[in-house]
């Protein structure tokens, strides 16, 4: 089965300071691995995803995610926070494992970041 | 593009009785999925519709059934309310591209409270 960890309930990081929210993943195959933000009482908004090619890939409002396979990593970056940052961040890989397509997400727990002036 | 749409945004209902909610994906989007948001157990995968089929499935009870119409437009329905399944129901759309490289937009969700 298909995994994906987020081991840090809560990021706290100073406002103009690089955030890192990290992700590991556990998959059979090569991953397609997705973050999602999600603020209070809203819907999941999609960020950024790797499919394959270049390991760092560039999303929206600034962030960007490394994709690293020797570590099974993917961790969530930006190189300066701002307080509207502040939400919760989902990492998520997709389930290839139902054959003939399928959109099956798998999600971490979630990370909640707490941008601070 | 208009994002996904669902509706109704919140629902209180009592134990042992059903709900249906519903969900307008983009514009084009063939692919409809559903997913349960709770404290306790995150987000969980429910079901997927494409073409009007269902195409995947999660591990829920056979009280949670969907549907899919020829606009692409879905509803899921949970009988028997349960007090375990209050939680955010999140609708998600995508092309469904069979490669598996497309991306899910998310709807704003639905807030259904059992009492």
């Amino acid at each position: 089965a298909q995994s994906v960890a987020q081991p840090e309930d809560q990021v706290n990081v100073a406002e103009g300071n690089p955030l890192t929210v990290k992700c590991t993943y556990s998959v059979s195959g090569n991953p397609y691995l997705f973050w999602y933000v999600q603020y209070p009482n809203r819907g999941l908004q999609f960020l950024l995803k790797y499919i394959t090619g270049d390991n760092l890939v560039k999303g929206s409002y600034g962030f960007e995610a490394e994709f690293n396979k020797s570590q099974t990593s993917f961790h969530l970056k930006k190189p300066s926070a701002l307080v509207s940052d502040s939400a919760l961040y989902f990492c998520a890989v997709r389930d290839r494992e139902t054959g003939g397509g399928g959109n099956k997400l798998t999600f971490g727990t979630g990370t909640q970041l707490k941008v601070e002036l | 593009k208009a994002g996904v749409t669902q509706t109704p945004r919140y629902l209180i209902k009592t134990r042992g009785q059903q709900v249906t909610l519903s969900c307008s994906p983009i514009s084009g989007h063939r692919s409809v999925s559903w997913y349960q948001q709770t404290p306790g157990q995150g987000l969980q995968f429910l079901f997927e519709y494409f073409s009007e089929t269902q195409r995947n499935k999660g591990n829920f009870p056979g009280r949670f059934s969907g549907r899919q119409f020829s606009n692409s437009r879905s509803e899921m329905n949970v009988s028997t309310l349960e007090l375990g399944d209050s939680a955010l129901y999140l609708c998600a759309s995508s092309t469904g591209d069979r490669a598996g490289t497309d991306t899910q937009y998310f709807g704003p969700g639905t807030r259904l409270t059992v009492l």
